[in-house]
Formats: C-alpha cells, structure tokens, sequence
C-alpha cells in the first residue's frame, strides 16, 4: 500500500521566516510526486517532480526530489501572510487505472504578522 | 483554465437522509475523482472514475456509491447518510495527458446531524 507521511503537522512561524516542509513516501513504482497548497477551498497545484535533483522553482517557493531517500521538500523564503495554507504532499504510481494519487495528511502553515 | 465546480458549498442533512453531491469539469478529462478531507487524515480517496460508467474503489468506499453517466459528471452517493460521514467532499479531475496534475473543485462541507 502506498504511504505518504509529511511533517511537521503544523507550523508557526512569523513574516520573513524561512520554512522547510517535509514529506516521504513509500509507493510501489513511482512516477511522480505533487505539492499543493490550499487555503480555505479548493487545493491548487504547485510542483510536480519526476527526477531527482532536479529543483523547481516559483517565485519564493522551491522544491526538490530525492529519488533514492524517497523524500521532498518544499522550502518557502521570506514567508508573507498569504502563504498561510495547507501544503499537501501526493505521489503518483506508474500504475492504476486512472494514475491515482496517494496524499499525505497535510501541513498546516501560519504565517504571523 | 480547467474548471471543475461541484453542486454545494455547504450542506446539512439528516441521519439517514439519502444524499447526492454532484460534480462536473469542462476540460474533457477522462479520470475524475472524490475524496474526503478530514483534519490529520489529509485527502483520502473514496472512488474514482475513469471513463463513463466505469468506476473503481478507492481506499474509503464504505457507505458512499458513485454514478458516471456522462463524460463531464461525476456524483457522489450518500445512500444513508451517517455522522460519521461528516466531512469536506473535493472532487477532482484529471486528462490522460499533460498537464497531469490533479484540478480540484471547491469542495462541499457535509454536515450529517
């Protein structure tokens, strides 16, 4: 069964902090890992990671895969208020019908003023 | 842009009471899907679709039946609902090709008195 574990749960920090948000996983022939990020409706897409090493990047928010370890993270710099969210971690395998995805439970980021 | 809008923002219904939350996407996507979100759980998939009237569990499908008779819908069956099943209900969507991200709608909160 695939497993998707992100930590921490939640996460306080204030304007201008960095952050690191966690999350491993376990799936049986991976393909693809996501990041979302939802505040309060629906989730909206941030990343997709395919190979490992490879960064990407969005403004302030940056992501990378490590294939071997099987393990992302999602850093945000300089945090503003509005990054307040969930972050949601999913991977997707090379198999299943409709290439479902596995989610982890989620964290949920506060940013204070 | 995808859109994918479900019938309800918010929703109260009674125990037992049979309840339909329905779903539909523009963008021609093949794989819909409906899941549940609950605080520390993260998103969990109830069923998914992947073509019309065919359908597939998830890994939470107890008391919930789905119905896919066109291309666009996808609804969500309640048969009995339970207070159990309060919750927040995202359907996504999904094409067989790029992009291969997830688009969520804004999700329904359910609450089952």
């Amino acid at each position: 069964e695939d497993k998707v574990v992100q930590s921490p749960l939640s996460l306080v920090v204030h304007e201008g902090d960095t952050v690191t948000l966690n999350c491993s996983y376990e799936v049986t022939n991976f393909r693809s890992l996501l990041w979302y990020k939802q505040e309060k409706k629906a989730p909206t897409f941030l990343f997709m990671l395919t190979s490992s090493g490879i960064e990407k990047k969005s403004g302030r928010l940056s992501s990378i895969l490590d294939k071997k370890e099987l393990f992302s993270i999602l850093n945000i710099t300089a945090t503003q208020t509005g990054d307040s969210a969930i972050y949601l971690c999913a991977v997707e395998p090379h198999s299943g019908s409709a290439r479902q995805l596995t989610f982890g439970s989620g964290t949920q980021l506060t940013v204070l003023p | 842009d995808v859109k994918v809008t479900q019938s309800s923002r918010y929703l109260v219904k009674r125990t037992g009471e049979k309840v339909f939350l329905e779903c539909v996407q523009d963008m021609d996507h093949e794989n819909m899907f409906w899941y549940r979100q609950d605080p520390g759980l993260g998103l969990r998939l109830i069923y998914f679709s992947y073509d019309v009237k065919m359908k597939e569990k998830g890994d939470i499908p107890e008391g919930y039946s789905v119905s896919r008779e066109k291309k666009e819908r996808f609804s969500l069956i309640l048969e009995s609902a339970s207070t159990n099943q309060t919750s927040m209900y995202l359907c996504a969507s999904r094409g067989t090709g790029i992009p291969y991200e997830q688009y969520f709608g804004p999700g329904t909160r359910l609450t089952v008195t």
